[in-house]
């Protein structure tokens, strides 16, 4: 079956980096690509980019160009996200979700809670 | 970047209620690339609609969505106690693929 399981939860204090990962199973990895989203508490989804684990490409919501990284290990079936200079309002959580051929975004991670704080 | 509106902010309605949820867009959404998802406390979102109109796998036949270019609207046309959530609207025609704000379905 298809599972995206995402690393646990972080503690970062400001101006660090965080490295979420969320492997997938169950279907061929290259075939979907991969969204970021996070949800700061209490709020809706803000979405943040998107990579295609076949090549590697990513095309980034401009709020985060500059702090932003989605890389992929087609080894392992994983996706990762990186988001450098990190300040409170970056407290969220983080979705994985995947998608191909346009039928929307069907199967997403169980969700990774960053939280900075000093 | 195209902005997704939606409407109403928070629906309060009764189980076996008709439910009418509202995206606008501020701009015409690619092909219709746009979904709707269900989200409970807790949970991370589920796809209920995408292609503006086709249901997802398993999702029963009392959700439909209908729309295209920029005006497109999810309905529950008998509602269930667990219907009873935040609902989100996207569009993944153009990047970046932006959500809605949200629309709050709560029981009466």
């Amino acid at each position: 079956q298809v599972q995206l399981v995402q690393s646990g939860a972080e503690v970062k204090k400001p101006g660090a980096s965080v490295k979420v990962s969320c492997k997938a199973s169950g279907y061929t990895f290259i075939s979907y690509y991969m969204q970021w989203v996070r949800q700061a508490p209490g709020q809706g989804l803000e979405w943040m980019g998107i990579i295609n684990p076949s090549g590697g490409g990513t095309s980034y919501a401009q709020k985060f160009q500059g702090r932003v990284t989605m890389t992929r290990d087609t080894s392992t079936s994983t996706v990762y996200m990186e988001l450098s200079s990190l300040r409170s309002e970056d407290t969220a959580v983080y979705y994985c979700a995947r998608e191909k051929a346009a039928r929307g975004f069907d199967y997403w991670g169980q969700g990774t809670l960053v939280t900075v704080s000093s | 970047e195209i902005v997704l509106t939606q409407s109403p902010g928070t629906l309060s309605l009764s189980p076996g209620e008709r439910a009418t949820l509202s995206c606008r867009a501020s701009q015409s959404v690619s092909s219709s690339y746009l979904a709707w998802y269900q989200q409970k406390p807790g949970q991370a979102p589920s796809l209920l609609i995408y292609g503006a109109s086709s249901r997802a796998t398993g999702i029963p036949d009392r959700f439909s969505g209908s729309g295209s270019g920029t005006d497109f609207t999810l309905t529950i046309s008998r509602l269930e106690p667990e219907d009873f959530a935040v609902y989100y609207c996207q569009q993944y025609g153009s990047s970046p693929y932006t959500f809605g704000q949200g629309t709050k379905l709560e029981i009466k």
